[in-house]
């Protein structure tokens, strides 16, 4: 396809993992991001991996890059209620960012 | 040290007047983008600033739309005669060269 997708809405409880999952247009994308966006606030950048890499950890955070289906995920452990926020998953083009509609997750207690 | 700042946080404005949306990028940040996110979207790319390079106004939705990067640093939209459906958040962000975007709080526009 040519856009970036995600699934709009995630609902998990306190304490579970959260994957939040992302197909990308690119196969040549070098760079494929996270980005936080807090109620009110800008976006913020979560984590990122390069496009020779299949797995980063980040604390909390695990970022899937599965280049031949283009398929990106993000798992946040034990996720806590100040987690929950939109979720966008970019890839990097030649200038400029192509971003999707963003996941929205909230964590019930 | 600050971040991407924009101003105003909030604008409120008639169908058919112009806005300017300002935004301070990083220091020493040489590319600078202005995005738009409308309702329950994704972002949307407008305008690419890269050094003294002529900007990639690509994105820009119609001619209404302007965009200026002053001495290499602060940025200015303009939206010319607004329209209703131009009402979204207005996100700018800066990086270091091609790199990793920070962006700014963003303004809200709203077009009545």
């Amino acid at each position: 396809g040519e856009d970036v997708e995600q699934s709009l809405f995630l609902s998990v409880r306190e304490g579970d993992s959260s994957v939040i999952n992302c197909t990308y247009t690119d196969s040549s994308s070098t760079y494929l991001y996270w980005y936080k966006q807090e109620p009110g606030a800008g976006l913020q950048l979560l984590t990122y991996i390069f496009s020779n890499m299949d797995m980063k950890q980040d604390q909390r955070l695990t970022v899937l890059l599965n280049k031949k289906d283009k398929h990106l995920s993000l798992r946040i452990a034990d996720t806590q209620t100040g987690d929950s926020a939109i979720y966008f998953c970019a890839e990097k083009g030649n200038n400029d960012m192509r971003f999707g509609a963003g996941t929205r997750l909230t964590v019930k207690p | 040290g600050a971040g991407v700042s924009q101003s105003p946080s909030n604008k409120v404005t008639e169908k058919g007047k112009d806005v300017e949306l300002r935004c301070d990028p990083i220091s020493g940040h040489t590319a600078l983008y202005w995005y738009r996110q409308s309702l329950g979207q994704g972002l949307e790319f407008l305008i690419y600033f890269q050094g003294n390079s002529a900007p990639d106004k690509s994105g820009l939705p119609s001619d209404r739309f302007s965009a200026e990067r002053t001495g290499g640093s602060v940025s200015t939209l303009t939206i010319q005669r607004t329209q209703q459906e131009d009402s979204a958040v207005y996100l700018c962000a800066s990086s270091l060269e091609i790199g990793e975007q920070y962006f700014g709080p963003g303004t809200r526009l709203t077009v009545t």
